[in-house]
């Protein structure tokens, strides 16, 4: 069962750049987490942002969520060729916080020097 | 640090050979999680578990079973390991309401011949 579908498939920027990503999915949730993944390795979790949120910051990181939508993005500012990743949203599946999380099949970064 | 630990990042076994996947974490989750990823299907739930003796099928159980004897260890069976089961298998923990981020392995590249 796929929750969360992320857009695009992939993405190609130079340095210095912004990459924007975009989740959708289907049911009510309560919260809605980013991931990256560099290539062969475990996923590492980026930022969390709550369903009584709307926006959230981490250093380069902005994720923004929007309900009425089911949608959110996330937005690197100034890339570095160190940002070349997968990235994932999840969300936790039947909406609440136990259990397991959904996946999208991710987005596929490239920042090129 | 928290961490979870698999206990190989590569291996190789051969068709009908019966195959165990270990996994551990020093966090004192709740819940752990096995998920398979493959090129364009992204990740997929094979099974989790919430407590000790405890499992739950996810999307993708087919072919495999899981054993958690111990809060901090969750063990992944391929019961006869067939060609089609070649994949990385990534292993995650997260706990419970407050704290729903999840932490993975490092990942599990299997190889069968």
């Amino acid at each position: 069962s796929q929750q969360g579908e992320e857009d695009p498939q992939a993405l190609s920027i130079q340095e210095g750049e912004n990459a924007t990503m975009n989740c959708s999915y289907k049911t009510s949730i309560n919260n809605l987490q980013w991931y990256r993944q560099n290539s062969g390795r475990g996923l590492v979790h980026l930022i969390l942002i709550r369903s009584n949120e709307r926006e959230k910051h981490s250093g380069r990181l902005r994720v923004t969520l929007d309900t009425s939508k089911k949608s959110s993005s996330l937005l690197i500012t100034a890339s570095r060729a160190a940002d070349t990743a997968s990235y994932f949203c999840a969300t936790p599946n039947g909406g609440g916080s136990q259990g397991n999380l959904i996946f999208g099949k991710g987005t596929k970064l490239s920042v090129k020097p | 640090d928290v961490k979870v630990t698999q206990s190989s990042r590569y291996l190789v076994k051969r068709t009908g050979e019966k195959v165990f996947l270990e996994c551990v974490q020093d966090m004192d989750h709740e819940n752990m999680f096995w998920y398979r990823q493959d090129p364009g299907l992204g990740l997929r739930l094979i099974y989790f578990s919430y407590d000790v003796k405890m499992k739950e099928k996810g999307d993708i159980p087919e072919g495999y079973s899981v054993s958690r004897e111990k809060k901090e260890r969750f063990s992944l069976i391929l019961e006869s390991a067939s060609t089609n089961q070649t994949s990385m298998y990534l292993c995650a923990s997260r706990g419970t309401d407050g704290n729903p981020e999840a932490f993975f392995g490092q990942g599990t590249r299997l190889t069968v011949v």
